[in-house]
């Protein structure tokens, strides 16, 4: 299986911050990477797929970069709605794996 | 817009089968789709559990292979999940969720059910 890191496991910030999360692969996807943000009691919301397409509907304040092994997601000025936990996800290979995910919430 | 939503029991019984049924609105079974159940115990991450397509092909993560079973019944627009011989660690909330397949491109979830709690207890 591919194990999925992501650093930090969690973050306080303000709201206007710029945010960078990091993920790691322990092989490499190419750019079979995915993001999510997951709020609580909530499901998974889809907001960048193959390393860096934004999803329709997503705020351009989301951008997303990285191949191989290591990739980004960056929230270029955070907005209260934004703090949530995100995911990375691999689809390189079944099994598809998520990482631990990075907890954002206010400073 | 496409629409997914799991129901089933919320309480299983130790060894026991879990099962679980994703209705999909809004979209259909087509080719280019595969239709997935994701968990998540209580406070911990994600762990996809398996795929399924419109052709009934399936795909399942080895750490629960051997308990796992797929089906899809494409006249009820639906989809279900069974998973055997449960314990409490099968305690999550079960997602059913849409890969969006892009051969040699991308795949990716794009939609998701709004999960269900499935506590295993006696």
């Amino acid at each position: 299986d591919i194990q999925m890191t992501q650093s930090p496991s969690s973050l306080s910030a303000s709201v206007g911050d710029r945010v960078t999360l990091t993920c790691r692969a322990s092989q490499r996807i190419s750019t079979y990477l995915n993001w999510f943000q997951q709020k609580p009691g909530k499901a998974p919301t889809l907001l960048v797929y193959a390393a860096s397409s934004l999803q329709n509907g997503v705020p351009s304040r989301f951008s997303g970069s990285g191949s191989g092994t290591d990739f980004t997601l960056t929230i270029s000025s955070l907005l209260p709605d934004d703090f949530a936990t995100y995911f990375c996800q691999q689809s390189y290979s079944t099994p598809f794996t998520f990482g631990p995910g990075t907890k954002v919430d206010i400073k | 817009q496409v629409q997914l939503q799991e129901s089933g029991p919320g309480l299983v019984k130790p060894s026991g089968t879990l099962s679980l049924t994703c209705a999909v609105s809004g979209g259909s079974f087509s080719s280019g789709n595969w239709w997935s159940w994701v968990r998540q115990p209580p406070g911990k991450g994600l762990e996809w559990i398996g795929e399924i397509n419109h052709s009934g092909s399936t795909n399942y993560n080895p750490s629960l292979k051997s308990r796992v079973t797929l089906s899809i019944d494409k006249s009820k627009n639906q989809f279900s999940l069974k998973l055997s011989s449960v314990t409490a660690a099968d305690t999550a909330v079960y997602y059913c969720a849409r890969l969006r397949a892009v051969p040699g491109t991308c795949y990716y979830f794009d939609y998701w059910g709004q999960g269900t709690l499935v506590t295993v207890s006696s």
